[in-house]
């Protein structure tokens, strides 16, 4: 049981370039999300999504695209990154509030830079 | 205002201390409450979720005072192991998709 795996854990982009975070969780949690954690700052909600073939903004969805195509995946898209979007990403799954445990399992993490 | 707002320290303190942090919430509609471990360079792990009740476990204890908005968490006996950053989050709907988390306030446990 691996819990939630995110890759890469280090990038580097160029103004401008695009890239693909990579979310997959083996818990069959319903729902997933994507936060930005940026230095002395809350995690900051970017998309999130409460089942295959739905998703839905957060708090700061712009710059950003996602897709569920399947219960376990939930990848996080950059197109034309910007150095604003230089921050950790994190993404997090977990259960419906009905559940007894909704507590999120997070991913250890990608950080990336933008110069 | 912030919707989550904890003193971001940090706070020093010798082992076997208790040390207490405190945070609050802005909108009164919030459902569920939550602390959060992060340790440095790594990703937040549940600590523990908070009751209205107040609830325990082993040296933490969590406070929710729904009146005044705040949340608490005391830990008891600090140990070298609890130097952590603590995150409290607050979910502000039924369901799980709003839920906001706070700055986190830093503890360096000393021997």
């Amino acid at each position: 049981n691996a819990g939630v795996t995110q890759t890469p854990k280090f990038r580097i982009l160029k103004i401008g370039q695009s890239m693909t975070l990579q979310c997959t969780q083996d818990m069959n949690h319903n729902y997933m999300y994507w936060y930005r954690q940026d230095p002395g700052m809350g995690l900051k909600l970017i998309y999130y999504s409460v089942g295959a073939g739905i998703t839905d903004k957060g708090e700061v969805p712009n710059g950003y695209n996602v897709s569920r195509s399947t219960t376990e995946d939930f990848p996080l898209r950059l197109e034309l990154a910007a150095p604003s979007q230089t921050s950790v990403y994190f993404c997090a799954s977990n259960f419906p509030r009905t559940a007894k445990n909704y507590g999120y399992t997070f991913g250890s993490g990608t950080r990336l830079t933008v110069v | 205002r912030k919707e989550v707002e904890q003193d971001p320290g940090p706070f020093n303190v010798p082992e076997g201390a208790t040390v207490a942090f405190n945070c609050t919430y802005s909108n009164s509609a919030s459902q569920s409450f939550f602390w959060y471990r992060q340790d440095c360079r790594k990703e937040p792990k549940l600590l523990m979720s908070v009751y209205s009740s107040g609830n325990e476990d082993g040296r933490f204890t969590a406070q929710l005072n729904r009146a005044s908005q705040y949340i608490s968490l005391l830990i008891r006996d600090s140990k070298l192991s609890d130097s952590a950053t603590y995150l409290c989050v607050v979910n502000a709907l039924q369901d799980n998709n709003d839920m906001r988390f706070g700055a986190g306030t830093r503890l360096t446990v000393k021997p």
